[in-house]
């Protein structure tokens, strides 16, 4: 069955310093991975999307890596700043018609003054 | 991108009732989407919202329990009947397929308490 794991339940960082988030996946070949921000109480908000055919996307602070051979995306916040404090959860989309969308646990990320 | 509503926020209800929650898109989209998300937990997908048919629902999930309506291309409900304490969660809308892009959007949840 689909596996899609986050590297750690939490992760504290230093202000200031870069945060690196880790998806991993099995038995599943996205066409898509998409990170997602998640505060609590509210939904997930999307931050970026790659595709299967794409190594790397940048946004402002953010950088997405894809490696479809070792299964995995990588999530980088630069400059990391307590605002980013939030569950940040990666999700891959089989195709564009969403029923093969899928979440992963997420990671609690908490970054320090 | 889609700015998505959802009514009510929150609501407090008996066992034994049924709860409807309403999803508003602010344009057209082709594709809607309940899922539930439990407390710490990540998004499990309900079923997706088909205009003009029955939804499609995943496993687990029937539609006795969870009745979903769309209506047109910008709006759904979801029902929640004879509740139980197990249902208590947040269920979120979601949309996707609108002009122009392929993100997945998200309404900002309704946080179900059945007592």
């Amino acid at each position: 069955s689909q596996k899609i794991e986050q590297n750690s339940e939490a992760l504290n960082i230093q202000e200031g310093k870069t945060a690196t988030l880790t998806c991993n996946y099995t038995n599943y070949s996205p066409a898509y991975l998409k990170w997602y921000r998640q505060d609590p109480g509210r939904g997930p908000v999307f931050l970026l999307l790659i595709r299967e055919n794409e190594k790397e996307k940048r946004k402002e602070r953010l950088k997405v890596t894809f490696d479809t051979t070792l299964k995995q995306s990588l999530f980088h916040i630069t400059a990391s700043q307590p605002a980013d404090s939030a569950t940040y959860r990666c999700a891959l989309d089989a195709d564009n018609y969403g029923q093969n969308f899928v979440f992963g646990p997420g990671t609690r990320l908490s970054v320090l003054p | 991108s889609a700015v998505i509503s959802q009514k009510p926020s929150r609501d407090i209800c008996q066992r034994g009732t049924s709860l409807t929650i309403q999803c508003q898109v602010d344009s057209q989209v082709t594709m809607m989407f309940w899922y539930r998300q439990q407390p710490g937990q990540s998004l499990t997908l309900i079923a997706t919202a088909n205009q003009g048919s029955e939804a499609t629902y995943e496993s687990g999930f029937v539609i006795d329990k969870f009745p979903i309506s769309r209506p047109n291309l910008t709006f759904s409900t979801l029902t929640v009947s004879n509740m139980s304490p197990e249902d208590s969660s947040i269920y979120l809308c979601s949309a996707r397929g609108g002009r122009g892009y392929n993100e997945q959007f998200f309404g900002p949840g309704t946080r179900l308490t059945v007592l």
